[in-house]
């Protein structure tokens, strides 16, 4: 079955960055790209960005370019999330999610929380 | 990047129906073309209960329906049970899923 798990919780002082893992299994890395979706507390979802698994090319929103690095790990089908220059108002539970409407996929890792404070 | 509206809050009894609406409201409608609503409950990863503005993934409860009218979905959840309590979401994307946007949210009280 499709699973993605995702690396533990981080607590990371302002200005630092922090970089987040989500392991996948139980479907052909490379034939799907990875979303990374996070949410504040007591907020709503924000879309960050996508990575194809096939050959790293990303998707990401404007806010967030500059900051934020997507990357993949073909050899242990894992996706990493960067994100640079931390500053309280990124603390978040970060996802990443299998998301691929045209083969009725929509699976999700089980969220990792990233506390940036001083 | 588009911009997605959605009403704060809904509430309903159980048994009636309510309808959620998103609608993009950015001059790039055109790229985000496609809608999804995911449910949420406090503490817990979204889940899909729609995509491709109508389809329903297998498992999902036949009380969830999408449609599609211009620029706007909407979500219609009928026979409103007190499981459907929580945050929905829309989110819009590209014809190849590989950009989207989330809706702001909306809590449903029944």
């Amino acid at each position: 079955q499709i699973q993605l798990v995702q690396s533990g919780a981080e607590v990371k002082k302002p200005g630092a960055s922090v970089k987040v893992a989500c392991k996948t299994s139980g479907y052909t890395f490379s034939n799907y790209g990875i979303n990374w979706v996070r949410q504040a507390p007591g907020q709503g979802l924000e879309w960050m960005g996508w990575i194809s698994g096939f050959n790293g090319e990303t998707q990401s929103p404007q806010n967030l370019q500059g900051r934020l690095t997507l990357t993949t790990d073909k050899s242990t089908t894992t996706a990493y999330m960067e994100l640079r220059r931390l500053t309280s108002d990124d603390t978040a539970t970060y996802y990443c999610a299998l998301i691929v409407p045209a083969d009725s996929f929509d699976f999700w890792g089980q969220g990792t929380l990233v506390t940036v404070s001083s | 990047q588009s911009a997605l509206t959605q009403p704060a809050s809904v509430s309903g009894s159980p048994g009636q129906s309510i309808t959620i609406s998103c609608t993009a409201t950015s001059s790039d409608v055109g790229t985000y073309t496609y809608f999804s609503w995911y449910q949420q409950y406090p503490g817990n990863v979204p889940k899909v209960v729609i995509y491709d503005v109508s389809n329903r993934p297998s498992g999902v409860s036949d009380r969830f329906s999408g449609s599609k009218s211009g620029n706007t979905a909407t979500l219609t959840i009928s026979g409103l049970q007190a499981e459907d309590e929580a945050d929905y979401y829309c989110s819009s994307y590209s014809a190849s899923a590989t950009s989207r946007v989330f809706g702001p949210g909306t809590k449903v009280t029944v």
